[in-house]
């Protein structure tokens, strides 16, 4: 089976920086996504990593590395609006189901 | 604009009554999927379907069913036969397999009277 582990809730306060971890075990790998999801709504895309490295996007980053099985989502000057959930997910190949985290709620404060 | 779009947004479903979801998207995608979200539990799969008039089961598909008539649309049915409905449902999409990065629907929270 696949198993993607990832803290259950973070907090932080408005303007800081915070790292969520995304751990998985998975038979293949063929890329991680990060998506956010806000309460009650439909989760959105955020980023995307294949390879090995550092992927920036305005305040988001995100890592991974396929040897160590990890990645983590950089949330930078954090704003309120980014009280959310977020999604770690791998897809093992072309040919098999997403496996997704439980998610971590992140909780921003002034 | 292109999307995907939920119906109805609440569903109140009584013992013993099938109901329906309704997920349409225009983006042209051939692939859709049934997830279903529970209070800190990932999303899960109950139906998938990569082409029109095929479809697979997920990880939960039983008490479910779906029909893809249409490139355009995935219904889902709850039937009578799922025992614990209450949870989130969310339809997505994507251009055409699991490598590729999914379009949300916004949901329909569906309870038991």
């Amino acid at each position: 089976g696949q198993n993607i582990d990832q803290p259950t809730e973070m907090t932080a306060t408005e303007g800081a920086i915070v790292q969520i971890n995304c751990t998985y075990q998975t038979s293949g790998f063929n890329g991680l996504f990060w998506y956010q999801q806000h309460a009650g709504e439909a989760p959105t895309f955020l980023s995307y990593n294949v390879l090995d490295g550092l992927e920036e996007k305005g305040r988001f980053s995100s890592f991974l590395s396929r040897s160590k099985g990890y990645s983590y989502l950089l949330l930078k000057e954090l704003q309120m609006k980014d009280s959310a959930s977020y999604l770690c997910a791998v897809s093992p190949s072309n040919d098999y189901k997403l496996s997704f985290g439980a998610g971590t709620t992140v909780t921003v404060r002034a | 604009d292109g999307g995907i779009t939920q119906s109805p947004k609440y569903l109140f479903r009584k013992e013993g009554q099938n109901v329906t979801l309704s997920c349409e998207q225009n983006l042209n995608h051939d692939a859709m999927y049934w997830y279903r979200q529970d209070p800190g539990q990932g999303l899960r799969l109950i139906y998938y379907s990569q082409i029109v008039n095929d479809f697979q089961k997920g990880d939960i598909a039983e008490g479910y069913s779906v029909s893809r008539e249409k490139k355009e649309s995935f219904p889902l049915t709850v039937t009578s036969a799922q025992k614990n409905p209450t949870a989130f449902y969310l339809c997505a999409s994507s251009l055409r397999d699991w490598g590729e990065k999914l379009f949300f629907g916004s949901g329909t929270q569906l309870s038991v009277l």
